[in-house]
């Protein structure tokens, strides 16, 4: 069956270290992946999209990776702050490209001071 | 002035009861979405349409429809509501194939 997994429901870690946020999936062969910051009672907020032709994207303290022979991908926060804190959400399309999305659970971050 | 609105916020029916939600977009796009949203659950597809003429089922589409009345807006009906399916419901836009969504701000409905 296809599955998208974030490894971890919670993570907490101190200011000022990197996060490591896992996404591994099975059956699907995406042609790219994206990552979504949502708070609190709030809609999903886009961070970064990785093609599968792409190993590593960065965006200011953002950096994700994404590996097809592994079907995972992984997103690092560095210099992490107690404003990053928040759920972080993993998605992929679903046939390929040209398709709606399929998300996974979310990883809730708690960065503490 | 926010690029996609839903109405209403927050809503509490009660069973049997007709319901729906509206979305409404300034962004132009003409891919929009409904997201169901369970804890625990993540966020479920229920609808979508790639433009005007084009509705498609999502992963949880039994009890709800949908209505495209114009590019800029995508309503989620609840025929008949139940107390499973109270959640938080978000809508979304997206421009083209590569998916990128854009949410908006969810309705949260609770239904006795």
């Amino acid at each position: 069956s296809q599955k998208i997994e974030q490894n971890s429901e919670a993570l907490n870690i101190q200011e000022g270290k990197t996060a490591t946020l896992t996404c591994n999936y099975t059956n699907y062969s995406p042609a790219y992946l994206q990552w979504y910051r949502q708070d609190p009672g709030r809609g999903p907020v886009f961070l970064l999209l990785i093609r599968e032709n792409e190993k590593e994207k960065r965006k200011e303290r953002l950096k994700v990776t994404f590996d097809t022979t592994l079907k995972q991908s992984l997103f690092h926060i560095t210099a992490s702050q107690p404003a990053d804190s928040a759920t972080y959400l993993c998605a992929l399309d679903r046939l390929g490209g040209n398709t709606p999305l399929v998300f996974g659970k979310g990883t809730r971050l708690s960065v503490i001071a | 002035d926010a690029d996609v609105t839903q109405t209403p916020r927050n809503r509490i029916t009660k069973t049997g009861k007709r319901i729906m939600l509206e979305c409404s977009q300034t962004k132009g796009h003409d891919r929009m979405y409904w997201y169901r949203q369970d804890p625990g659950l993540g966020l479920r597809l229920i609808y979508y349409s790639f433009d005007v003429k084009d509705i498609n089922k999502g992963e949880i589409s039994d009890g709800y429809s949908v209505s495209r009345q114009a590019q800029a807006k995508f309503s989620l009906s609840l025929e008949s509501a139940i107390p499973n399916q109270t959640a938080l419901y978000f809508c979304a836009t997206s421009p083209d194939a590569m998916e990128t969504q854009y949410f908006g701000p969810g309705t949260r409905l609770l239904v006795l």
